[in-house]
């Protein structure tokens, strides 16, 4: 089982807004809605901030969305802050033995 | 509120052995299933293990099947992931981390860092 397939970097100034996505198969992604996002500073531990494909926890920003279409899902930032400067992770449930499967991880840096 | 501490990483020997626990406070692990997670130096997040609330399942990732065992101290509310023959590729922080009230990973422990090393 392979790790879903994020890009490795994505950038934006202050009050964009940039997307980052996160590819699977039809195992994962495109069969289960309990795909997740986290976001991970640096030497911290990683911290949930969408689940069940678009939900937000308690106290998330409601700058953080995401969405999920066939085998590929999205999380957008708007208005872009320095605070948001971070690792962002997916995760999907997956139908394979391994049970979940994690991206491969995108930074996140404010111009 | 849910609180999850690890402990027990260190340095180890290439083959030697290392138990870790996860402590859970604000809850008793019969409520919550818990994962481990791992994540080595510069690398991304790798699911390792799960055990479920009641204890009665326990799931391996491939790379640590026959080699990490889960096991649980109800009265110390407490989680082990006791880990055999270790080798460089399992140097990480690992995490422990709830299939808690919303989803799975939901609340995470601080980690605890292993490194296999002679």
């Amino acid at each position: 089982q392979s790790a879903l397939t994020q890009p490795a970097s994505v950038s934006g100034s202050p009050g964009q807004s940039i997307t980052i996505s996160c590819t699977g198969t039809s195992s994962d992604v495109g069969e289960y809605n309990y795909l997740s996002w986290y976001q991970q500073h640096p030497g911290k531990a990683p911290k949930l901030i969408i689940y069940d494909v678009d939900n937000r926890p308690s106290g998330v920003s409601n700058r953080f969305s995401a969405s999920k279409s066939g085998i590929t899902a999205s999380l957008t930032i708007s208005g872009l802050q320095a605070e948001d400067e971070a690792d962002y992770y997916c995760s999907s449930y997956t139908s394979s033995s391994i049970l979940y499967v994690f991206g491969t991880g995108t930074k996140v840096t404010v111009l | 509120q849910v609180q999850l501490v690890e402990s027990g990483g260190g340095v180890v020997q290439p083959g030697g052995s290392l138990r870790l626990s996860c402590a859970a406070s604000g809850f008793i692990l019969s409520q919550y299933g818990i994962h481990w997670v791992r994540q080595a130096p510069g690398k991304g997040l790798e699911w390792v293990a799960f055990i479920r609330n009641d204890g009665s399942k326990k799931y391996y990732a491939v790379s640590v099947e026959g080699r990490f065992t889960l096991s649980r101290d109800s009265p110390k509310n407490t989680l082990y992931l006791q880990m055999l023959s270790l080798s460089a590729e399992d140097t990480a922080v690992y995490y422990c981390a709830t299939r808690g009230p919303l989803t799975d990973f939901d609340y995470w422990g601080q980690g605890t860092l292993v490194t296999v090393s002679s």
